[in-house]
């Protein structure tokens, strides 16, 4: 397995812009989670789904963030419109429900930058 | 709630040296345990993890950490560190009954030759 892939790896943009950053879990797991991480507050859980379903979207910052996840191999996160503070390391994770505390898998992240 | 707290950001110590990296946790509820490890521009990786049974955990790369309950801890430990386990070390909790992974701040373990 490939393991977890985001793309892209690095994006710079401008302020106001939109960005869209993408996921594709592990085959088979069941849950997939973005976090963001931030020298200020460190690994933060934006939202979770299973089995596509977005579960908590609690950690999300604001209306400017949104995902989605239109099928079990897919998702994406979206600012609009991208601000300076939104620049951090997103990272996206998937699980699988098969085992107790199976505990994820990470895939290398996404470098965002707002300039 | 769930909350987990390293006491140390940064553990300097040089190579061949043992180290202990510290976690503690809260919880009303049971959990599980993870300690996962972050290399320079990586994603993050599972070093190990307590689910049940045995208090003592070995994980990847010579790494273990021993369970708590009574001090809700979860140290790290190695016996000898080597350059290469320069890193970023995370704590992580799990309550048994939800799939929420929730991380501690980090530790930044610097092995110096």
């Amino acid at each position: 397995d490939a393991g977890v892939i985001q793309s892209p790896r690095h994006e710079v943009t401008e302020m106001g812009q939109e960005v869209t950053l993408r996921c594709k879990p592990i085959s088979g797991h069941d849950y997939l989670f973005w976090y963001r991480q931030t020298m200020m507050r460190g690994l933060e859980l934006l939202i979770y789904f299973n089995n596509n379903v977005p579960i908590d979207d609690s950690g999300m910052p604001e209306d400017r963030f949104s995902a989605k996840m239109p099928n079990a191999s897919f998702s994406t996160l979206k600012i609009q419109p991208s601000e300076p503070r939104d620049s951090a390391v997103y990272f996206c994770a998937s699980s699988s429900t098969r085992g107790p505390g199976g505990g994820y898998t990470f895939g290398s992240g996404t470098r965002l930058t707002v300039v | 709630a769930q909350s987990v707290t390293q006491l140390d950001s940064q553990v300097p110590v040089f190579e061949e040296a043992p180290v202990e990296l510290r976690c503690n946790y809260s919880s009303s509820v049971s959990v599980y345990l993870f300690w996962y490890v972050q290399y320079p521009n990586q994603g993050l990786q599972l070093l190990l993890k307590y689910l049940s049974g045995s208090t003592l955990v070995k994980g990847i790369n010579g790494f273990e950490a021993e369970f708590n309950k009574s001090q809700t801890s979860f140290h790290l430990r190695k016996p000898s560190v080597h350059i290469s386990d320069t890193a970023e070390y995370f704590c992580a909790v799990t309550p048994t009954r939800t799939d929420k992974l929730i991380f501690g701040t980090g530790t930044r373990l610097q092995v110096f030759p």
